[in-house]
């Protein structure tokens, strides 16, 4: 079954020091990966995707993410976290059942302590 | 300039009544969703829009019935309302169906 997952409900960092939230997946063909934030009572805001090329994909905010094909992962990571990047952070893999839809994962809880 | 404005935002109402939530989106997308957020913060896709057809309808009950006018809008009717539908809905929009999708603010509906 095509999936994606986020293994850690929450992650803690300190601000200041580097932050990695962590997606694997499972889909079927080359997978289109993105990673969402949601900041609370917001909608959803796209940060970055991978489609294909270089493994190491930049966004916003700082944001980036790194495409593992041997691993299926695509962590998302922040060399140097700030206190506002506390949030709710989403993972998402396109996969195709009769049209392409978006499948997420269960979200992380990022909280960046000062 | 909102690019995806969804109307109310919040909406509290009792059980077997009918609402509606308006979508729009000023994107110039082909590609509009709906998206149910539970109380666990899962998110689920509803139904999927391209150039006003629907293209995916996810096992949705019969109840939730989506409107597209044209491709800027998408509108979500709900009939006979029920506790479990308690949830805060989100309109979303794609350039094309599967890539990055930009959401609205979300509606919060309270079914009592």
């Amino acid at each position: 079954a095509q999936s994606v997952a986020q293994p850690e409900d929450q992650v803690n960092v300190a601000e200041g020091n580097p932050l990695t939230v962590k997606c694997t997946y499972s889909v079927s063909g080359n997978p289109y990966l993105f990673w969402y934030v949601q900041y609370p009572n917001r909608g959803l805001q796209f940060l970055l995707k991978y489609i294909t090329g270089d493994n190491l994909v930049k966004g916003s905010y700082g944001f980036e993410a790194e495409f593992n094909k041997s691993q299926t992962s695509f962590h998302l990571k922040k060399p140097s976290a700030l206190v506002s990047d506390s949030a709710l952070y989403f993972c998402a893999v396109r996969v195709h059942t009769g049209g392409f839809k978006t499948i997420f994962g269960a979200g992380t809880r990022l909280f960046v302590k000062a | 300039d909102t690019a995806v404005s969804q109307t109310p935002k919040y909406l509290v109402t009792q059980m077997g009544n009918d609402k509606s939530i308006k979508c729009e989106q000023n994107l110039g997308h082909d590609t509009m969703y709906w998206y149910k957020q539970d109380s666990k913060k899962f998110l689920k896709i509803m139904f999927s829009y391209n150039n006003k057809e629907l293209i995916i309808n996810e096992t949705v009950p019969n109840r939730f019935s989506p409107k597209s006018p044209d491709k800027a809008h998408l509108n979500l009717h709900i009939n006979s309302l029920e506790l479990g539908d308690s949830a805060v809905y989100f309109c979303a929009s794609s350039p094309q169906s599967g890539l990055e999708s930009y959401f609205g603010e979300g509606s919060w509906l309270t079914v009592v």
